[in-house]
C-alpha cells in the first residue's frame, strides 16, 4: 500500500523560508513522477511542481507564481521528496500535499501540511 | 493556462437519489495521444483529496460503481447513481492535457 507522509509546515514569516518533506512508503520515489499540489485554506487545489522519474532525467517543472522560488528535490536513501520554499508570502499559506502522479492524474495523496505565512 | 469551470457551485441531494456535476475546460481536452486526461477528486471534510475517475470515465481502483464519469473535448460530467451519506464533501475536476495541471474551483455536495 501507498503512503506518504508530509511533514516541516510551520508558521513562518514573510520573507522567510521552509523545506516540507514527503516520506513514502509501498513506492519509489525515484521510480515515479512526484507532485506538490497546495490548498489555502477554504479553498480549492493549486497545482505547485513536480519532479520526473529518475529514467526520464528527474526534470522539475513549476507553476508560475513559485517558479524561482520553490524547488523540488528527492534523496533516493530516504525515499523522500522534498520542496525547499523561499521567499515566501501570505499567498503561500496552505495545505500542501505531496502526491504520486500516474496515468496523467494524482493517484496517492498524503494527508497534506499545513504552512502559514504571517508576522 | 486552462481555466476550469464546475456547475453546481453547491449541490444539495437527497440520499438515494442521483447527482451529477459539469465540468467544462477553456480549451479541448483531447490530447495529441488521443486521450482525454480529465481527473474528478472527491475530498471528505478534514481529509485530502482521493482520486476517483482518471480519463475521464476510468474508475480507480476501490471507487464505488455508483459514481461514473463522461465527456469529451471541453464538456464533462460526474454522476453518482444513489448518493450516500459517505459522499458528502467536495468534488474537483482536474485536466493534465496541458501544462499546467489546472482544476476546477470545486462543487459542495451535501445532504438536504
Amino acid at each position: 500500500e501507498v503512503q506518504l507522509v508530509e511533514s516541516g509546515g510551520d508558521l513562518v514569516n514573510p520573507g522567510g523560508s521552509l523545506r516540507l518533506s514527503c516520506a513514502a512508503s509501498g513506492l519509489t520515489v525515484s521510480n515515479n513522477y512526484m507532485t506538490w499540489v497546495r490548498q489555502p485554506p477554504g479553498r480549492g487545489l493549486e497545482w505547485v511542481g513536480r519532479i520526473k522519474s529518475k529514467a526520464v532525467g528527474g526534470t522539475t517543472e513549476y507553476a508560475a507564481p513559485v517558479k524561482g522560488r520553490f524547488t523540488i528535490s528527492r534523496d533516493d536513501s530516504k525515499n523522500t521528496l522534498y520542496l525547499q520554499m523561499n521567499s515566501l508570502t501570505t499567498e503561500d499559506t496552505a495545505v500542501y500535499y505531496c502526491a504520486r502522479e500516474d496515468n496523467w492524474t494524482f493517484e496517492s495523496w498524503g494527508q497534506g501540511t499545513l504552512v502559514t505565512v504571517s508576522s | 493556462d486552462v481555466v476550469m469551470t464546475q456547475t453546481p457551485l453547491s449541490s444539495p441531494v437527497t440520499l438515494g437519489q442521483p447527482a451529477s456535476i459539469s465540468c467544462r475546460s477553456s480549451q479541448s481536452l483531447l490530447h495529441s495521444d488521443g486521450n482525454t486526461y480529465l481527473s474528478w477528486l472527491q475530498q471528505r471534510p478534514g481529509q485530502p483529496p482521493r482520486l476517483l475517475i482518471y480519463k475521464t470515465s476510468n474508475r480507480f481502483s476501490g471507487v464505488p460503481d455508483r459514481f461514473s464519469g463522461s465527456g469529451a473535448g471541453t464538456d464533462f460530467t460526474l454522476r453518482i447513481s444513489r448518493v450516500e451519506a459517505e459522499d458528502v464533501g467536495v468534488y474537483y475536476c482536474m485536466q493534465a492535457t496541458h501544462f499546467p495541471f489546472t482544476f476546477g474551483p470545486g462543487t459542495k455536495l451535501d445532504i438536504k
